[in-house]
């Protein structure tokens, strides 16, 4: 049980375009996904806390123009890279939580790379 | 604010020697701590955790970590590892709370040698 999954796995796409990464919860009820960036070698980083039905908290130093967050359903969160630039090229990790616990469980990541 | 440090970024070690990796955190008000690994190229997966009880938990894979509120570190242990624990270990820190955010920390990738 617990699964997560995030799709897609990997995506190249041109600077300028925009990149949409899903993450679900495939057999619970997620009210509350986060969206980390990792970059090669470092740690994971906070970039948004999004609860089902209600706009994403972001971090500090995080664009939330850029990287549009939506929690439609308890199921499913997207993440939206909007004109994409080279510097946004890293693994993108989200992770889903159901009510009442503190345990995340971790999507398997999703490497945007931006030419 | 919370934050968390893992002193060793890089552990290497042989085959069936044991292993300590370290975890410092620090916070003004009462934590939940975890460890996780992730394999190259894939997320992240719970090794173990300490939300309360008993401050020594253990994993299913021979893992073990020991909450010292004192020293305010979880440092995680194995008697004896394998190559297939080789791998990128973080540890984390949340506040109680609605929130969950979790809070990790640099990584340490344990190398382990035949």
């Amino acid at each position: 049980g617990a699964v997560v999954s995030q799709h897609p796995s990997r995506v190249i796409c041109k600077s300028g375009t925009s990149v949409k990464i899903e993450c679900r919860s495939l057999d619970f009820q997620a009210t509350t996904m986060f969206w980390y960036r990792q970059f090669p070698k470092q740690s994971l980083m906070l970039m948004a806390t999004s609860n089902e039905g209600s706009k994403a908290t972001y971090e500090q130093g995080v664009e939330k123009d850029k990287f549009l967050i939506n929690h439609a359903s308890l199921t499913l969160s997207t993440l939206t890279v909007t004109s994409a630039h080279p510097e946004d090229s890293s693994f993108y990790i989200c992770s889903a939580r159901s009510a009442g616990t503190y345990e995340q469980y971790f999507g398997p990541g999703t490497r945007l790379t931006v030419t | 604010a919370q934050s968390v440090t893992q002193l060793d970024s890089q552990v290497p070690v042989f085959e069936e020697a044991p292993v300590e990796l370290r975890c410092n955190y620090s916070s003004s008000v009462s934590v939940y701590l975890f460890w996780y690994v992730q394999y190259p190229n894939q997320g992240l997966q719970l090794l173990l955790k300490y939300l309360s009880g008993s401050t020594l938990v253990e994993s299913i894979n021979g893992f073990e970590a020991e909450f010292n509120k004192s020293q305010t570190s979880f440092h995680l242990r194995k008697p004896s590892v394998h190559i297939s624990d080789t791998a990128e270990y973080f540890c984390a820190v949340s506040e109680p709370g609605n929130t969950g955010k979790l809070i990790f920390g640099q990584g340490t990738t344990l190398q382990v040698k035949p």
